[in-house]
């Protein structure tokens, strides 16, 4: 299958400060992005969809300023936590999908680890 | 709004026994994909199958197959011969609408024991 890297695996920032999680597709064009947000023993809950050039589409309940989202390329999505909070720590996970048809199969990076301190 | 529902949070099975798990959802949808997930401890998400919902078909993948029962939407996925290497968290998913984007299941984590 196709490969998508997620980037960094880990990272501890102190609270207050903001920290980028980068999302590349390797051998294929994103179309479609997704990042995720799992809690531990817990579900994947979507935070936000994007496609290439557009703004980001995000579910209810999550902020826009604080989870900022870029896909600027068909390769590289990226999701910035600004001005962290130890209540953002979390598990988050991107996948992308290469067309737009829903059976298009999407591929899920290894995921970051967050610990806001 | 869509929902899936994972009833088991936790199974175990004994190695080279078969196991089910179960996964209902709810839409008003009529074209949709269902799709189950295996989470090792690595928390790498892994595609395991996957169903058309126009299809009648159960789909099968050598010892993952599932039982689609569309009217009554219900998606179970039966592991035959297990294998320690099937122990993970494993999401029951839903996808439809423009974007195409999942929804998951709370998950059922299955322990296969030597």
């Amino acid at each position: 299958g196709a490969v998508v890297s997620q980037h960094p695996s880990w990272v501890i920032c102190k609270s207050g400060t903001s920290v980028k999680i980068e999302c590349r597709s390797l051998d294929f064009q994103a179309t479609t992005m997704f990042w995720y947000r799992q809690f531990p023993k817990q579900s994947l809950m979507l935070m936000a969809t994007s496609n290439e050039g557009s703004k980001a589409t995000y579910e209810q309940g999550v902020e826009k300023d604080k989870f900022l989202i870029n896909h600027a390329s068909l390769t590289l999505s990226t999701l910035t936590v600004t001005s962290a909070h130890p209540e953002d720590s979390s598990f988050y996970i991107c996948s992308a999908r290469s067309g737009r048809r829903i059976n298009t199969e999407a591929f899920f990076g290894q995921g970051t680890r967050l610990t806001v301190v | 709004a869509q929902t899936v529902t994972q009833s088991q949070p936790e199974m175990s099975v004994q190695e080279a026994e078969t196991v089910t798990l179960s996964c209902t959802y709810d839409t008003s949808e009529n074209n949709y994909y269902l799709f189950w997930y295996k989470q090792p401890p690595s928390r790498q998400m892994i595609l395991v199958i996957r169903q058309e919902a126009y299809k009648q078909q159960n789909a099968t993948e050598n010892r993952f197959s599932v039982n689609f029962q569309k009217a009554a939407k219900s998606f179970s996925l039966k592991i035959s011969d297990s294998q320690l290497g099937d122990t993970a968290m494993y999401f029951c998913a839903f996808s439809e609408g423009s974007q195409g984007n999942l929804i998951f299941g709370k998950g059922t984590k299955l322990s296969v024991k030597p």
